[in-house]
């Protein structure tokens, strides 16, 4: 696609309630991100894949947190068991290969609301 | 390990008056550094790029960023403010020694434009 897409753009849930946010990255871009930003805080690495192979999972707060890229391409990031302190923006990025220095996009964000 | 601080949570400036947004990084290698903005309700959008080419960057919107590695430091300005430059700016350091590695964000500069 043109951008970054994740959906849903909003999503309120109980809590205890389980969470599947998903993102489509940009066509053709092999490395794939995840981040949390919290109300007043700058985004904070959640974890990574490059095509399918998840790079680096170490910023997943807990073992509630778990995502996948089973094909290389769409990811989803789930939350189990919600809690009202994973309410946050999550966002998801994407970029190519090029070394260091590669710009990465990122899409406009996942608001999730846990009541 | 790899961090930016952000110097000011908050700046106002006058419109047409100069922007300057303070950025100081810690990196054990070489790194990458990234001016993102955010605007309400908007995607991550970057502003300019550091790779380790010339150590000024000119970005979007008549922004620039120099590169001090003396200081280590990665200041954003702006000769004149626009009342559009509201917005809530973002300093990333990419450790830079090996491709994809995660980015590192300071916790944020809002930006606020005076009429």
């Amino acid at each position: 696609g043109a951008g970054v897409s994740q959906s849903p753009r909003y999503k309120v849930t109980k809590r205890g309630q389980d969470v599947a946010l998903r993102c489509d990255p940009i066509s053709g871009h092999v490395s794939l991100y995840w981040y949390r930003q919290a109300l007043g805080q700058g985004p904070e690495f959640l974890t990574y894949f490059n095509y399918e192979a998840q790079q680096d999972k170490s910023g997943l707060p807990n073992d509630r947190f778990s995502a996948e890229r089973p094909e290389g391409s769409i990811s989803t990031l789930t939350i189990q068991r919600t809690e009202q302190r994973d309410s946050a923006m999550y966002r998801c990025a994407s970029s190519t290969p090029r070394g260091s220095g590669n710009t990465i996009y990122f899409g406009e964000g996942s608001w999730l609301t846990v009541v | 390990a790899q961090s930016v601080t952000q110097l000011d949570s908050h700046v106002s400036v006058s419109e047409g008056t100069p922007v300057l947004l303070r950025c100081n990084y810690s990196s054990s290698y070489s790194p990458s550094l990234f001016w993102y903005v955010q605007h309400p309700n908007k995607g991550l959008q970057l502003l300019l790029k550091y790779t380790s080419a010339a150590t000024l960057v000119k970005g979007i919107n008549g922004f620039e960023a120099e590169f001090k590695k003396s200081e280590t430091s990665f200041h954003l300005t702006k000769p004149s403010a626009h009342m559009s430059d509201a917005a809530e700016y973002f300093c990333v350091v990419s450790p830079g020694h090996s491709g994809n590695t995660p980015l590192v964000f300071g916790k944020g500069t809002r930006l606020s434009v005076i009429a």
